[in-house]
């Protein structure tokens, strides 16, 4: 059973590093075609790739977005860490982790449930 | 790189079908069959409910069925059902194996 759960502060301020933890169990991300990606979706917005990391810690992030995050994984944790730096109130946002199995295509087929984060003074 | 782009809202009534595009450009929806197609009720976690342009996941209703022609791909819904309505969104691999996903379609059913 695949399940996903992300971790970190519900606020955060401006100008702060944002760091979120998935912990994941089903899979192993030290197994050839595996992969977990980060996704954000501000309120009533639509969901936002933000960055993935592959089993053979290949990293890939947004465009937009790349000189703010950074993504890493610890595989005997069965973890993987994001963080957002620079925190500004247009990053709030519910983010999500999820599986990815580059070996067969490029969809999220598990998800965890989110966790909302707020940036405010 | 911008969105994909989606119209912001389709409706049907029950038992009707219905189809949500996508579009992208050559560079990801044109170039790669790496399309996928997401439900999203309100409060809930986003659902897989098509991969690689086609593919129905397991547990996925025969009523959702993806395509894809040049840069558009395309979700159809057929014999609409109330539990469909929804939020609804596409996403593709792109270029410099990026991930894009569309603003998103607001289905109602009538």
């Amino acid at each position: 059973q695949v399940t996903l759960r992300e971790s970190g502060p519900a606020l955060v301020k401006p100008t702060q590093t944002l760091t979120l933890t998935c912990t994941f169990s089903g899979f192993s991300l030290s197994t050839s075609g595996m992969s977990v990606g980060w996704v954000r979706q501000p309120p009533g917005k639509a969901p936002e790739w933000l960055a993935r990391i592959d089993w053979d810690d290949g990293k890939y992030y947004s465009t937009s977005l790349r000189t703010r995050l950074t993504i890493s994984k610890d595989t005997s944790k069965n973890q993987v860490v994001l963080t957002m730096t620079n925190m500004d109130p247009v990053d709030t946002a519910t983010f999500y982790c999820a599986r990815i199995i580059v070996a067969r295509g490029y969809e999220f087929d598990f998800w965890g449930q989110g966790t909302l984060v707020t940036v405010s003074s | 790189q911008s969105a994909l782009t989606q119209p912001a809202s389709v409706s049907g009534s029950p038992g009707q079908s219905i189809t949500i595009s996508c579009t992208g450009t050559s560079t990801d929806v044109g170039f790669y069959n790496y399309v996928s197609w997401y439900q999203q009720h309100p409060g809930k976690v986003p659902k897989l409910m098509i991969s690689d342009v086609t593919k129905r996941p397991s547990g996925v209703s025969s009523r959702f069925s993806g395509s894809k022609s040049g840069n558009t791909a395309s979700l159809t819904i057929s014999g609409l059902q109330a539990e469909d309505e929804a939020d609804y969104y596409c996403s593709s691999f792109g270029a410099g194996s990026t991930l894009l996903f569309g603003g998103g379609t607001k289905l109602t059913v009538l």
